[in-house]
């Protein structure tokens, strides 16, 4: 079974720039999860999707980031205007489901350096 | 509000020794699960173990065992027999309940190194 896939994994670009992510789930999984993960911390979660519905993303910053699941399967991630403290991490991770026992899986995430 | 409480941000053990990552958490919940996460360096986080709450048996997966105690809500994980593949950031992981169900409230994290 192929895990959860991103791409790209590194990314550098200007302040000001715009930039997406993208995230491919395990197959099946339904739920779908976008985390910001600075450094030397652990990862707190941006927005989750349920199929193609976002059901919660009160962490999301909506002036500047925007996210879709389209058919409920693929994901991405926009910054637009990118800002030098967005230099992060970004974690993509699925799960059958939603629920306090669902084990999430992780892709290996992109690392993002805003210049 | 729930949190998790990871007190110790690096820790080293010789190789083929045992060690315990400590964590602590809060909540108002009776029923919940605990995840321990690994992240080596390549960043691919994986998931080591988990815990369910209202099992009282502690939770086991080949070198990794967790000890945990509800009343005092502690959840640290054992590695015995560490390998040079430990090496890695450790976090203890704590869904969310409520209405952001699901999500995973994260510790800060402990670095390990596993010396030759």
């Amino acid at each position: 079974e192929a895990g959860v896939v991103q791409s790209p994994r590194y990314k550098i670009i200007e302040k000001k720039q715009p930039v997406a992510f993208w995230c491919n789930p395990i197959s099946g999984h339904n739920t779908l999860y976008w985390y910001l993960q600075n450094l030397g911390q652990g990862p707190e979660l941006l927005i989750r999707y349920e199929n193609e519905e976002a059901v919660d993303d009160s962490q999301l910053p909506k002036d500047r980031f925007s996210a879709e699941r389209l058919k409920g399967v693929d994901s991405t991630l926009k910054i637009q205007p990118a800002e030098l403290g967005d230099s992060a991490v970004y974690l993509c991770a699925s799960s059958r489901g939603t629920g306090v026992h669902e084990t999430q899986y992780f892709g290996p995430g992109t690392r993002l350096l805003v210049l | 509000a729930q949190t998790v409480t990871q007190s110790q941000p690096e820790m080293s053990v010789q190789e083929a020794e045992t060690v315990t990552l400590s964590c602590t958490y809060d909540t108002s919940e009776s029923n919940y699960y605990l995840f321990w996460y690994k992240q080596p360096p390549s960043r691919q986080m994986i998931l080591v173990i988990r815990q369910e709450a209202y099992k009282q048996q502690n939770a086991t997966e080949n070198r990794f065992s967790v000890n945990f105690q509800k009343a005092a809500k502690s959840f640290s994980l054992k590695i015995s027999d560490s390998q040079l593949g430990d090496t890695a950031m450790y976090f203890c992981a704590f869904p969310n309940p409520g209405g952001s169900q699901g999500n995973l409230i994260f510790g800060k994290g402990t670095k390990l190194s596993v010396k030759p």
